[in-house]
């Protein structure tokens, strides 16, 4: 299916383990965006990339790392799980960056750190 | 830099009444402005945007905002809610690169 899907869509980790968030998009778009969305502060942006091999931190990046070594996928990693990072994390894409460029989201991922 | 405030985390109205979702901004130059709708265990989805071709903007679903500078504002509107709006909306401001979101206010419709 054409679109942006994210996977798994919920996840349960145990403090410490490490935990990779899956995103994939099919329209080709140069940036993909992961955020996460925590009661009280809508969507913080994690880290961003322009395009293959190219990415950039965010407002919230410690304790994330991302790579994109192909156009169209986008995981996101947690190296050490904290309870801290116990969230719904979304996967978004857009042509450009900022200005007036729509951002399309993924469905999301519900992750708890036990 | 630029943020954006979302007067109320809660709004409840009855089917058919008026809708009316608060935003403000905070921006040093004029901004690019966007309404988001999250479904439940859904992602977000572009209502509508401003950018700045007008200052109302109409959207999916018959939601509509308007831009109003002295006021720094964008609240969203519809005139007639219907059950299937119920859901979450986000508020989001970019100026430069970024995107920034507001808290989210939740809409509850009643029958």
């Amino acid at each position: 299916d054409a679109g942006i899907t994210q996977s798994p869509r919920y996840k349960i980790t145990e403090t410490g383990r490490q935990v990779t968030l899956m995103c994939h998009q099919t329209w080709s778009h140069s940036y993909m965006f992961w955020y996460r969305q925590d009661l009280g502060h809508g969507l913080r942006l994690i880290y961003y990339s322009a395009a293959a091999d190219i990415t950039d931190k965010g407002e919230v990046p410690d304790g994330y790392v991302v790579s994109r070594s192909k156009t169209e996928n986008f995981p996101l990693t947690l190296e050490s799980a904290t309870r801290s990072q116990t969230s719904v994390y979304f996967c978004a894409s857009s042509v450009e960056r900022g200005a007036a460029d729509t951002q399309y989201f993924g469905p999301g991922t519900r992750l708890t750190v036990l | 830099a630029q943020s954006v405030t979302q007067l109320g985390s809660h709004v409840s109205v009855s089917e058919g009444a008026l809708v009316l979702l608060r935003c403000n901004y905070s921006s040093s130059v004029p901004p690019y402005l966007f309404w988001y709708v999250q479904y439940p265990n859904q992602g977000l989805q572009l209502l509508l945007k401003y950018t700045s071709a007008a200052t109302l903007v109409k959207g999916i679903n018959g939601f509509e905002a308007e831009f109003k500078k002295s006021e720094t504002s964008f609240h969203l509107t519809k005139p007639s809610a219907h059950m299937s709006d119920a859901a979450e909306y986000f508020c989001a401001v970019t100026e430069g690169d970024d995107m920034r979101f507001g808290a989210g206010t939740r809409l509850t419709v009643k029958p």
